[in-house]
């Protein structure tokens, strides 16, 4: 069965620290990968998306995210955080050819301190 | 851009009453999706839908129903409320070719069940 798994569950940052939170996937075939955030009461955004070609993909708000074949994995990273970017992360993953389903991680809550 | 747009944002409701959550989307989307979210759980499945009154479980469909008689419109039944289907409710659509399964979301509807 496809599964995603966000190891962290919460991250405590200053604001300016780099970010860094993990997404690795189980799933047969060819993926597509997505990063949404998740402000408080808010429904899902999406950050940026993965399909095929270049590897590390820009996002909006400064965010990059590097999908590694080998290692089933997508990683979202930040330089510097803003307080502003206190929120859930999601990762996901849905099949590139077929069913239309996208199945999400656990997500990551991202709190920043002044 | 889309616009997803869910009925209630707050709702409480008693024990045993039938309520019904209505999900809309102005972009002509094949694709529509129920979602619950939980802490620690992330999204889960309840039901989708691919095209009028077609639609498929999801990962938790028991205790949940759904209606889909325009493409514009995806409805999720609670046949008789319980407790335990107290949650965040999530909408998205998605196109059926051509997006690489990128959906998106309604605000979220909260439901509480007393």
């Amino acid at each position: 069965a496809q599964s995603v798994s966000q190891h962290n569950h919460h991250v405590i940052l200053s604001e300016a620290a780099s970010l860094e939170l993990g997404c690795n996937y189980s799933y047969g075939g060819t993926v597509n990968l997505f990063w949404y955030v998740q402000s408080p009461g808010q429904g899902l955004q999406l950050l940026l998306k993965y399909f095929s070609g270049d590897t590390l993909v820009q996002g909006i708000k400064g965010f990059e995210a590097e999908f590694k074949r080998s290692q089933s994995s997508f990683n979202l990273r930040k330089p510097s955080v803003h307080w502003s970017d206190a929120a859930e992360y999601f990762c996901a993953v849905g099949a590139s050819q077929g069913a239309q389903k996208l199945v999400f991680g656990q997500g990551t809550r991202l709190t920043i301190n002044p | 851009d889309v616009k997803v747009t869910q009925s209630s944002r707050y709702l409480v409701k008693r024990t045993g009453e039938k309520v019904f959550l209505e999900c809309v989307q102005d972009m002509d989307h094949e694709n529509m999706f129920w979602y619950r979210q939980d802490p620690g759980l992330g999204l889960r499945l309840i039901y989708f839908s691919y095209d009028v009154k077609m639609k498929e479980k999801g990962d938790i469909p028991e205790g949940y129903s759904v209606s889909r008689e325009k493409k514009e419109r995806f409805s999720l039944i609670l046949e008789s409320a319980s407790t335990n289907q107290t949650s965040m409710y999530l909408c998205a659509s998605s196109l059926a070719s051509g997006s690489h399964n990128e959906q998106y979301f309604g605000p979220g509807t909260r439901l509480t069940v007393t």
